[in-house]
């Protein structure tokens, strides 16, 4: 079936240092990659939807210069968490659509992100 | 703006138990609706995948069904064991996005 691989699955930074998630399509393309946030014991929040070779869509209330996303193939897209800061804590996740599977979405195994 | 409702919160049952686990949503323009399972800390799982066209979908002991009608969906667990425990999302996906639901927090006690 469709996976989805995302990585790294934790990572501890530093405030004001940058960090990037990336979210890989292992056995299918996807043109479209969505990312979520949640915070312990609430569902996921939509943050932005990333589309292959173009700029990504962000929800309202998210910070483009803060969560870079960048698309750059079918099977590959990151999120960069720009000077990072302890209120940017939280359990990422990505998406991706396999129409192979009848456009049900899969999901990374997500990353625990800790800004100190 | 779509609003997901999953209730209940919580649930704690006893091994062998069968369970029924709601979730409501708002907006009928339903393209799907995808059951999902989470562990702690854990990405998600997808149990079951119910297009719009629909009415339910059945894997091992799991049932999901749909009634856009109601607007509902049910999850259906048949002989629950303790590795069932997690938290089990609902997910509608409109044309535009996926909007999830709070969860259910499952326990089964052995």
């Amino acid at each position: 079936g469709a996976v989805v691989s995302q990585h790294p699955s934790r990572v501890i930074c530093k405030s004001g240092t940058s960090v990037k998630i990336e979210c890989r399509s292992l056995d299918f393309q996807a043109t479209t990659m969505f990312w979520y946030r949640q915070f312990p014991k609430q569902s996921l929040m939509l943050m932005a939807t990333s589309n292959e070779g173009s700029k990504a869509t962000y929800e309202q209330g998210v910070e483009k210069d803060k969560f870079l996303i960048n698309h750059a193939s079918l099977t590959l897209s990151t999120l960069t968490v720009t000077s990072a800061h302890p209120e940017d804590s939280s359990f990422y996740i990505c998406s991706a659509r396999d129409f192979q599977t009848g456009y049900g979405y899969t999901f990374g195994s997500g990353t625990r992100l800790t800004v100190v | 703006k779509q609003e997901v409702t999953q209730i209940p919160a919580a649930l704690s049952v006893p091994e062998g138990e069968n369970l029924v686990l709601n979730c409501s949503f708002t907006d009928s323009a339903i393209y799907n609706l995808q059951w999902f399972r989470q562990d702690p800390g854990k990405g998600l799982t997808s149990l079951l995948l119910i297009q719009s066209s629909q009415r339910e979908q059945t894997s091992g002991r799991l049932n999901a069904s749909l009634d856009k009608s109601s607007g509902r969906s049910t999850l259906y667990i048949a002989a629950s064991q303790p590795g069932d425990s997690a938290t089990y999302l609902c997910a509608f996906r409109s044309a535009r996005q996926l909007t999830f639901g709070s969860g259910t927090q499952l326990t089964v006690l052995p």
